[in-house]
């Protein structure tokens, strides 16, 4: 099975922009979520997708959100970009059970905020 | 409070040695735990995942999880290089039908050839 797949790997974006990020879970996985890695921080919990719906979110300003899409495929959208979002922001995946929380990290995407 | 917390390290230990990886954490409804190995510049890999009290092992590592103590450890037997990375406790926090995993903030492990 292939895992899970995040695109673009590396980004550079200036103060005040925004940026998507993209996510493609493991097949037949319908649960992804998101993190923020930072060296301060450590991992973040941004939100949770689950079948198209939010079903948990982090303590993260109105200017992160993201989506889910029908074949479980995830973006992320951060917009009027700070020097401070600079991190990398992991995509994982879970079957979504309740009987398992079991979740696979993608590679991650490297933004860098200028 | 950080819910999950971990031995921040770093710790060495000589290869062939047993590596011990501690985590507490503070919430009591916590089922499910999980421990993730990071490679410098790598995502986190699942390498073991405990629900229930006791000792779970799989190969070279073995979790343990004590619920009365809200303690949760790895040990690594026979310690190799490549185990040299950071290691990430994480517990399933729930909030009513909300779920999400919390991190520690992870253990640097050096095994020394």
């Amino acid at each position: 099975k292939a895992g899970v797949t995040q695109t673009p790997r590396y980004l550079i974006k200036t103060r005040g922009q925004q940026v998507t990020l993209s996510c493609s879970p493991i097949s037949g996985h319908r649960s992804v979520s998101w993190y923020q890695q930072t060296p301060g921080q450590g991992l973040q919990f941004l939100f949770e997708y689950f079948s198209e719906t939010q079903r948990n979110k982090g303590n993260f300003p109105g200017r992160f959100s993201g989506r889910q899409f029908s074949n479980s495929r995830s973006e992320m959208n951060v917009s009027t970009l700070e020097l401070g979002d600079s991190a990398l922001y992991l995509c994982a995946s879970s079957p979504g059970l309740l009987s398992s929380y079991e979740q696979y990290f993608g590679p991650g995407t490297r933004l860098t905020v200028t | 409070q950080k819910e999950v917390e971990q031995n921040s390290g770093p710790l060495s230990v000589p290869e062939g040695a047993i590596a011990s990886l501690n985590c507490t954490y503070s919430d009591r409804g916590s089922q499910s735990f999980f421990w993730y190995r990071q490679y410098s510049g790598k995502s986190p890999e699942l390498i073991m995942s405990i629900y229930s009290n006791g000792d779970k092992e799989d190969g070279r590592f073995t979790a343990q999880l004590n619920k009365a103590s809200q303690y949760v450890s790895l040990l690594i037997r026979d310690s190799q290089p490549s185990d040299s990375a950071t290691y990430l406790c994480a517990g399933l926090i729930s909030s009513g039908s909300a779920r999400q995993l919390t991190f520690g903030s992870g253990t640097q492990l050096t095994v020394l050839p």
